[in-house]
């Protein structure tokens, strides 16, 4: 079954530093894709950036970036010169290639601190 | 252009009640979503519409649960006999197709409230 792991609860971050959030997954299905989204107080989930277990390069979407280690089944999100902005709850999900939901972990709360 | 929209923004029960909660997606969307999300939790996937028919509704918790989308649009997410644990935030998004890269959008969601 897939699982989605993202064990940092709350993350706090001074403004312009560069920040990392972990998440594992777990899948028996060769083909699989990663997502990360955000999401503010307001409620709505933002997409952010997408990551396919066949792509060879890293994705990057402007300053976020994926950290894909497929032997480690890990897929960290970077975001590079944090900004007041970025502060909101992240989740990592994932689908594989044999269904359409997407499964989300539990969240990181991140605090970008003036 | 349009995001997903979903209506009503809010809605509040009593225990027993019918409701229905309603989503429009992005125009030209062929797949339908609806996730739940209570406090403190990453959304849990409820059911999958490709064009009218459901997909697959694994996620239903149980025969309580029911969603149509009958024109291949919007679609309405019923629930009878409401409970207090009902209560959560009910997402709907939409995808343009369902390869493995294609974005499921959000809504702002519906957050229910069973007295």
């Amino acid at each position: 079954a897939q699982k989605i792991t993202q064990t940092q609860p709350g993350m706090f971050v001074q403004e312009k530093e560069a920040v990392t959030l972990d998440c594992t997954y777990d899948t028996s299905d060769p083909s699989y894709g990663l997502f990360w989204y955000k999401q503010p107080s307001s409620g709505e989930m933002i997409f952010l950036i997408y990551q396919g277990s066949y792509d060879q390069q890293n994705a990057t979407e402007g300053r976020y970036s994926l950290n894909f280690q497929k032997a480690r089944k890990s897929a960290n999100l970077v975001i590079s010169a944090s900004q007041l902005g970025d502060s909101a709850m992240y989740f990592c999900a994932m689908r594989d290639g044999g269904a359409q939901k997407l499964v989300f972990g539990q969240g990181t709360r991140l605090t970008i601190n003036p | 252009g349009a995001g997903v929209s979903q209506t009503p923004s809010n809605k509040v029960t009593e225990k027993g009640k019918y409701v229905e909660l309603r989503c429009d997606p992005i125009s030209g969307h062929t797949a339908l979503y609806w996730y739940r999300q209570s406090l403190g939790q990453g959304p849990e996937f409820l059911i999958y519409f490709q064009g009218t028919g459901a997909a697959d509704d694994s996620g239903l918790p149980n025969d309580r649960f029911f969603a149509v989308r009958p024109e291949g649009s919007v679609s309405t997410l019923k629930i009878q006999r409401t409970e207090r644990g009902d209560s959560a935030v009910y997402l709907c998004a939409s995808s343009l197709g369902i390869t493995m890269g294609d974005t499921q959008y959000f809504g702002p969601g519906t957050r229910l409230t069973v007295l």
